[in-house]
């Protein structure tokens, strides 16, 4: 069964920083796009950034200006969202995604940015 | 950035009943390299993620069933739920993946008459 987990979000204060996870099962994640979105409570979809299978083509947000860093390591068939200097309206589900495509998404894990 | 932005905001169908949504991008998202268009449609359910139902805007994802279906073309989109079913209550996103960044519009809040 494919399946993505994503995982480290939790509460942090403006500023700080948090490491997600997007750990794939299933399939071979070296062979696919992961794409990562957010959520806002009660709001709508919104792309954060996207690598593609090796690494080599890493794209972002507008909004991102450098704060977040997408990565991978496919020995681990893990997927990682670095995030940086984080403000109060990064509170938000993040979502990790499979394939250019978005042919499978984890069920999230929520970052609240709150003092 | 190409904007997209959906109609209507919310939408209330009868039962068996046929379901539209549109999606208009702010600029044509119609590849002359591969003659597709990039633009994807989304279904999320309450407390859960969402749901690819159709990408290359008209290619059905496997699983969904054949009462989804989209059209369009350019700028100019649409989703049709045909006979409209409970299950079927949920917002629906579309998405650009043209050009980055890779815009969705504000979503269609589907719910029954």
């Amino acid at each position: 069964e494919v399946q993505l987990v994503e995982s480290g979000g939790g509460l942090v204060q403006p500023g700080g920083s948090l490491r997600l996870s997007c750990a794939a099962s299933g399939f071979i994640i070296s062979d696919y796009w992961i794409q990562w979105v957010r959520q806002a409570p009660g709001k709508g979809l919104v792309w954060v950034s996207g690598i593609n299978a090796d690494g080599s083509d890493t794209r972002y947000g507008d909004f991102v200006k450098g704060r977040f860093t997408i990565s991978r390591d496919n020995s681990k068939n893990t997927a990682y969202l670095q995030l940086n200097s984080l403000r109060a309206d990064d509170t938000a589900v993040y979502y990790c995604a499979r394939d250019f495509l978005y042919r499978g998404w984890g069920r999230g894990t929520l970052v609240t940015v709150s003092s | 950035d190409i904007w997209v932005t959906q109609s209507p905001d919310s939408l209330a169908v009868s039962l068996g009943e046929r379901a539209t949504i549109n999606c208009k991008s702010s600029q044509s998202v119609l590849s002359s390299a591969n003659n597709k268009n990039f633009l994807g449609w989304y279904q999320q359910k309450p407390g859960q993620p969402p749901k690819l139902l159709i990408y290359w805007a008209s290619t059905r994802e496997s699983g969904v069933p054949d009462r989804f279906s989209g059209s369009g073309s350019g700028t100019d989109f649409t989703l049709t739920i045909r006979s409209l079913q409970a299950e079927d209550v949920a917002v629906y996103y579309c998405q650009q993946y043209y050009s980055v960044p890779y815009t969705f519009g504000q979503g269609t809040k589907l719910e029954i008459k």
